[in-house]
């Protein structure tokens, strides 16, 4: 069955780099079509949508957070990186990766990952 | 960016209960947006999506519809499982967009 996981920090400080890891399994992102998106939620709000990378290394970002953003994959590793630089306190949120299909529906989440920006 | 516009913001319903929730897009998306269900302290859960179409294993008392840039997600018979925050969002221009959330609870 497909699975996904969150990984990284449950805290940093402002100013400092996020680097979370998406690791998968039940598909591969080699496969034609597979697509892992990043989205996120500040506590007691709305969804936000990140980035996501696609089988054939092609990525897309949040125009508003493109010059913060890198996404990644390790093929071998079935794993997604995505990583988000000069960290604030409105950045605090719950970091989700999902599988999203070719038409851009995500139908398989992780559980989240809590991230606190904090001095 | 497009905007989601979705309403109400929080309901309060008798099991049994037809439920509609809206979303307007800001721009003419097609068919582009998906549903997905959100209870407390889990990941969100795709229902729907093109619009229209039921996810696998979703059960049938949910729908959705279009009708322009306006979007119509329907509970046909509301249980107490289907608590949980209901989020629109398009994925017809980047950056995809969510809605701002619909809260279903229990009258």
């Amino acid at each position: 069955q497909v699975t996904l996981k969150e990984s990284g920090p449950a805290l940093v400080k402002p100013t400092q780099t996020l680097t979370l890891t998406c690791t998968f399994s039940g598909f591969s992102l080699s496969t034609t079509g597979m697509r892992v998106s990043w989205i996120r939620q500040p506590p007691g709000k709305a969804l936000e949508w990140l980035a996501r990378i696609d089988w054939d290394d092609d990525k897309v970002y949040s125009p508003s957070l493109k010059p913060r953003l890198t996404i990644s994959k390790d093929t071998s590793k079935n794993q997604v990186v995505l990583t988000m630089t000069n960290m604030d306190p409105v950045d605090t949120a719950t970091y989700y990766c999902a599988r999203t299909t070719i038409a851009a529906a995500d139908d398989y989440w992780g559980q989240g990952t809590l991230v606190t920006v904090s001095s | 960016d497009i905007q989601m516009t979705q309403s109400p913001s929080s309901l309060s319903a008798s099991v049994g209960d037809r439920v509609t929730i809206t979303c307007q897009a800001s721009q003419d998306i097609n068919n582009y947006l998906n549903w997905y269900q959100q209870k407390p302290g889990k990941a969100p859960k795709l229902l729907i999506y093109d619009a229209s179409n039921l996810e696998t294993g979703v059960p049938s008392r949910f729908s959705g519809s279009r009708s322009g840039t306006d979007f119509t997600f329907t509970i046909s018979s509301l249980q107490p499982e289907d608590i949980a925050t209901y989020y629109c969002q398009q994925y017809d221009n980047l950056p995809l967009t969510f809605g701002g959330g619909t809260k279903v609870e229990i009258k």
